[in-house]
């Protein structure tokens, strides 16, 4: 079954550094790839997400990139500011069929001042 | 629309008692799914759902029910409670076609404790 690992588990950055995520998945079936941001005692929600038909998706500070031979895909965050401090999950599934959607063990970022 | 609405938001119980953890969503979502959230483990999948009448297992099944006899409700039900069932609970839903179709909205969540 699908399988999602996620790296590092903890990570603190200085205010205005760049942060980076990782995730690998072993379905080479998946063709969607979410993150989400889970702020401390809030839902998770949605932040960006990218189907493997792209390499690289871009929305102001964050972009997606992933690697579907080596079944790796990343979260960058640049220029950080206190307000990314959450936790980050990423999660794999298969687009065009009812699969179930697959988490990561999460990524708890810390923005130091 | 209240989106995800999940109830109770805190529970206590005792060790083999059962209760029913409530989910409903106003979206017309097809999909709906039940994730526990324990320290380092991250969101693990218990049950989802498809459509009315339909569910299967995820990740960690075991000690849980589930049903969806309509569209707008899927409860998750802890048969005889353990203390290995004490974590956060979260109730997803998504829409089964459409662009949009893998954005999955949470529930605010129930934090159960199985003493």
């Amino acid at each position: 079954g699908e399988n999602v690992e996620q790296h590092p588990s903890t990570l603190s950055v200085q205010e205005g550094d760049s942060a980076v995520i990782k995730c690998t998945y072993s379905d080479s079936a998946s063709n969607y790839f979410p993150w989400y941001k889970q702020e401390l005692g809030k839902r998770p929600q949605l932040i960006i997400d990218i189907r493997s038909n792209v390499g690289e998706k871009k929305d102001q500070r964050i972009a997606v990139t992933l690697n579907k031979t080596a079944k790796h895909f990343s979260l960058h965050i640049t220029e950080t500011q206190p307000e990314d401090s959450a936790v980050y999950f990423c999660a794999a599934t298969y687009y065009s069929s009812a699969s179930k959607i697959i988490f990561g063990s999460g990524t708890r970022l810390s923005i130091r001042p | 629309n209240a989106g995800v609405t999940q109830t109770p938001k805190f529970q206590v119980l005792k060790t083999g008692q059962s209760m029913t953890l409530q989910c409903a969503q106003d979206m017309n979502h097809e999909y709906m799914s039940w994730y526990r959230q324990d320290p380092g483990m991250g969101l693990r999948l218990i049950h989802y759902s498809v459509g009315a009448g339909i569910t299967d297992q995820g990740e960690v099944p075991n000690g849980y029910n589930v049903s969806r006899s309509t569209t707008e409700d899927f409860p998750l039900r802890l048969l005889s409670a353990a203390p290995s069932q004490t974590s956060v609970y979260f109730c997803a839903s998504r829409r089964g076609t459409g662009k949009t179709k893998n954005i999955q909205y949470f529930g605010a969540g129930t934090r159960l404790s199985v003493l």
